[in-house]
């Protein structure tokens, strides 16, 4: 089983829909979560940290459940410019050097 | 906000020749930078951890030999890919580590090097 399994989609919504994306993480011990996003041929850009109380950033919001260990963002009002692959990322060690991406959630947003 | 860059974006050569990647953090020491490599369509996979002075730490299944690190100072990594070969195209990423921030959130990515071998 993978560390950090992700819906590798691609998820195809029109502007303003809702969309949620699930990741889950088989290391019960792991510290901290995050997502980033990924454009074509570009480096990834954190996004939002996963906090267990869940947070939110404008349209973006963040769960984390340990006890499920599954992670979730969902995002609102989607706009052409979240087209991307979002990156579930999981810190696996106490120390910072063990960090596992996930293989990737591909959106497509349409006009 | 920090920056790091790679040298170069883009190489193309021939099988069995030697690249060198730089990745320098522009405004900031790293004590530590990680190297990543991404095929098409897969997630980006952590080769090593470059530790300024010491030696790199690998992960299980990257050849040191093949993937030479050296960190010499605060502010450079170099990732030499030797005797390159076909299934070493790949995109290589590096990122550098600002201390003192929470771990993942002072990890910054360089912009990548696209590696094609002929």
């Amino acid at each position: 089983r993978k560390e950090v399994e992700q819906d590798p989609g691609p998820f195809n919504v029109p502007e303003g829909a809702t969309v949620a994306f699930n990741c889950t993480y088989s290391n019960s011990a792991s510290q901290s979560f995050f997502w980033y996003r990924q454009d074509c041929r570009k480096e990834p850009k954190l996004l939002m940290s996963v906090y267990s109380s869940g947070n939110e950033d404008g349209r973006f919001t963040a769960q984390l459940n340990r006890a499920s260990q599954y992670i979730s963002l969902l995002i609102r009002d989607s706009k052409l410019s979240d087209s991307a692959t979002y990156l579930c990322v999981v810190n696996n060690k106490t120390s910072y050097d063990k960090v596992i991406f996930g293989p990737g959630t591909s959106l497509s947003v349409i006009p | 906000g920090a920056v790091v860059s790679q040298h170069p974006s883009w190489v193309i050569c021939k099988s069995g020749t030697s690249v060198k990647i730089e990745c320098r953090s522009l405004d900031f020491q790293a004590t530590t930078m990680f190297w990543y490599r991404q095929f098409p369509k897969q997630s980006l996979m952590l080769m090593a951890t470059s530790n300024e002075g010491s030696k790199a730490t690998y992960e299980q299944g990257v050849e040191k030999d093949k993937f030479l690190i050296n960190h010499a100072s605060l502010t450079l990594s170099t990732l030499t890919v030797t005797s390159a070969h076909p299934e070493d195209s790949s995109f290589y990423i590096c990122s550098a580590e600002n201390p003192g921030q929470v771990p993942l959130l002072g990890q910054y990515f360089g912009p990548g090097t696209r590696l094609l071998v002929l």
